[in-house]
């Protein structure tokens, strides 16, 4: 059973259109969920940890929540530069497992 | 601050050569260091990690080894490459091992012809 399931797998947004990825999993005790975004071909970039239910993040035009069952990245207003993967990834037995990802394509 | 390295960037082998591939850290002592791959349009599979030098776990049963020489040095080896071996490698570490933030490499892309 995967831990980690992202979604959708793939959005297109239009410069300025706000949205919203969404992050899965089915561990219980969760002690850790992280974002990381992905350019193409490059490793990933840490961006946020949360580690309980109601916590929230933000960083420019990303917001991250957090809920028992799920984590939202939110992006408001997004730039073409914002086009990227984003993963997200939890810890389980003492290793991070990562979802697949969301391919995010913002055209100006 | 901590920066990590990997080399090569990108990698051609035929099958059933052998492979090596390189990671160093720089600022910091005693990093958790992980060995990734990932295949195109998937999500990230642990490899091995390391918490010490000599300290290797394996995730995934496969004809690849890790190996850490070195407190800030990890090397990813096989003997004898597959074609399924392909995929974009990357190694990352941390301070702690489990819920701590990894930092990633910029990757190694490695293609089995």
């Amino acid at each position: 059973e995967d831990q980690v399931t992202q979604s959708p797998e793939a959005l297109r947004l239009q410069e300025g259109e706000s949205s919203s990825l969404n992050c899965s999993y089915t561990v219980s005790g969760l002690r850790g969920l992280f974002w990381y975004r992905q350019d193409p071909g490059k490793g990933p970039e840490f961006l946020f940890t949360l580690y309980s239910a109601g916590e929230e993040k933000e960083k420019e035009r990303l917001k991250a929540t957090l809920t028992k069952k799920e984590s939202f990245l939110h992006i408001t207003a997004p730039k073409p530069e914002d086009s990227a993967t984003y993963l997200c990834a939890v810890e389980y037995g003492n290793k991070l497992v990562f979802g697949a990802g969301t391919i995010l394509r913002v055209k100006s | 601050s901590q920066t990590i390295h990997q080399w090569p960037a990108t990698l051609v082998q035929p099958v059933g050569s052998p492979l090596s591939l390189e990671c160093t850290v720089e600022g910091t002592s005693n990093p958790n260091l992980y060995w990734y791959r990932q295949a195109a349009g998937r999500g990230l599979q642990l490899l091995f990690y390391s918490v010490g030098i000599g300290q290797i776990s394996s995730e995934v049963p496969q004809n690849l080894s890790a190996s850490r020489p070195q407190d800030r040095q990890f090397i990813l080896s096989s003997k004898k490459l597959l074609l399924s071996d392909s995929g974009f490698y990357l190694c990352a570490w941390s301070v702690l091992a489990g819920a701590d933030t990894q930092y990633f490499g910029p990757g190694t892309r490695l293609t089995v012809l």
